[in-house]
């Protein structure tokens, strides 16, 4: 099993531009979710979802969108991006939600410039 | 919201010595996670508890649901074990998210 795979590692971002964050897990979770940690700070969730065709907005959703097609697939979009957004994605799954153990992709460092 | 609180932010200690990284958190909850961030980045679970304790080689973590208080414990400790310390917790009901609460985790260095 990969696991859960993330692309791509680094990127580096105009202010405006969009972008896709990848993610994809191996080991049929119906729960996903992305997270996103800045220096100082606790992960903290921006968007989830409980299984395909459902997402729902986390603590900080503003400016990022999802959706979740597949079972393996939960993509992160970024509409617009701007320096506030710049941080590390990560992307995790758990058989169902946070009463269950948690995996987590290897992250993406995000630059807005 | 569930106020997630580790101490200490920062811990170096010496090869072999026993730590201790403490969580609190303000309301009661259904499940606590301890995660490792190594400097790569990667981080990984170590523990889910939701009563009593649980011991995976060096690595004991404990829960005080009444005292609303956990600690991870690492004995015989190794440069390996340098790392960034995670808690995160699961609120009893769950919520809409059914996410975690997260720490900002404890940042420790075992030097040789």
């Amino acid at each position: 099993n990969a696991g859960v795979t993330q692309t791509p590692k680094f990127q580096v971002l105009k202010t405006g531009q969009s972008m896709t964050l990848q993610c994809a897990q191996d080991m049929n979770h119906e729960y996903m979710s992305w997270y996103r940690q800045d220096p100082g700070m606790g992960l903290r969730l921006i968007h989830y979802s409980v299984g395909a065709g459902i997402t729902d907005q986390g603590e900080v959703p503003n400016g990022y969108n999802v959706s979740r097609s597949t079972t393996e697939d939960f993509p992160l979009r970024l509409l617009s991006a701007a320096p506030s957004q710049t941080s590390v994605y990560f992307c995790a799954s758990s058989i169902s939600g946070g009463a269950y153990e948690q995996y987590f992709g290897p992250g993406t460092r995000l630059t807005v410039t | 919201k569930n106020e997630v609180e580790q101490s200490p932010q920062n811990l170096t200690a010496q090869e072999g010595e026993f730590i201790t990284i403490n969580c609190s958190y303000s309301v009661g909850i259904s499940a606590l996670h301890w995660l490792q961030q190594h400097p790569g980045g990667g981080i990984v679970s170590l523990f889910m508890l939701s009563s009593g304790k649980k011991k995976h080689g060096r690595l004991i973590a404990t829960i005080n649901i009444q005292e609303k208080h956990s600690s991870l414990h690492i004995t015989a400790s190794h440069p390996r074990d340098s790392a960034v310390y995670i808690c995160a917790v699961r609120g009893v009901s769950g919520g809409g998210a059914d996410g975690l609460t997260f720490g900002k985790g404890t940042h420790l260095i075992i030097q040789p």
